[in-house]
């Protein structure tokens, strides 16, 4: 069973525009993490956000954003004024209080932003 | 510091040929981590490890083994590869498995077509 839903394959936008990532995660646990890297056309993947389940309070890092709501499972991600350079896989994942530090991912959302 | 490095970065196998992909971490990491993509599948676990000398099965190990004979290595080996194994392969270490610093870096990733 899916653990993480990441229910936007694609997305496209023109820059400057606003866009959401949506992530629902699975999870009987009270305690874990959940995360979001960044895959750019590289192919590298870069950490950009960790919360756990006690800190619901929203974050923002510059142009992006992460919005944690326990009540509906979601840890949802925005990218405000968005540029060339934002294009690249997402992906969202939760450690869903694993003891033992594994990772489930989401499948991804491609990120295109078209100048 | 050159943080998490993998060996090599592309590599084409023939049916039934055996391998190891070499992972490097210099930030003194205890937990490391191996992990597949497949287009559309998000990144599996293969196999991890939680301190030198230990590993353990992860969502996909079928086909894989692996060793940590030193902290700073992790190596994954394919003893007989088949067409079902051609892969992006992503090493990853962590500094902890829960609480603070528990964030996985990535590898660069290793490109395997097996024909």
């Amino acid at each position: 069973a899916q653990k993480v839903t990441q229910a936007q394959t694609e997305i496209s936008v023109v820059e400057k525009e606003d866009v959401t990532l949506d992530c629902v995660y699975e999870t009987r646990d009270t305690t874990y993490y959940l995360f979001w890297y960044k895959q750019p056309p590289s192919g590298e993947l870069v950490f950009l956000i960790r919360r756990n389940s006690f800190d619901e309070q929203n974050e923002i890092s510059g142009r992006y954003s992460w919005n944690f709501q326990k009540s509906t499972s979601s840890f949802n991600f925005t990218i405000t004024a968005s540029q060339v350079v934002d294009s690249a896989v997402y992906f969202c994942a939760t450690d869903r209080g694993s003891t033992l530090g594994r990772l489930y991912f989401g499948r991804g959302t491609q990120l295109t932003v078209w100048p | 510091n050159a943080g998490v490095t993998q060996t090599p970065k592309f590599r084409v196998l023939k049916t039934g040929q055996s391998m190891t992909l070499l992972c490097a971490q210099d930030m003194n990491h205890e937990y490391m981590y191996w992990y597949r993509q497949d287009p559309g599948m998000g990144l599996r676990l293969i196999h991890y490890s939680v301190g030198e000398g230990t590993t353990a099965k992860g969502e996909v190990p079928d086909g894989y083994n692996v060793s940590r004979l030193k902290k700073q290595n992790f190596l994954l080996g394919l003893e007989s590869a088949a067409p079902s194994q051609t892969s992006v392969y992503f090493c990853a270490s962590s500094y902890s498995i829960s609480g603070p610093s528990n964030e996985q870096f990535f590898g660069p990733g290793t490109r395997l077509t097996v024909l």
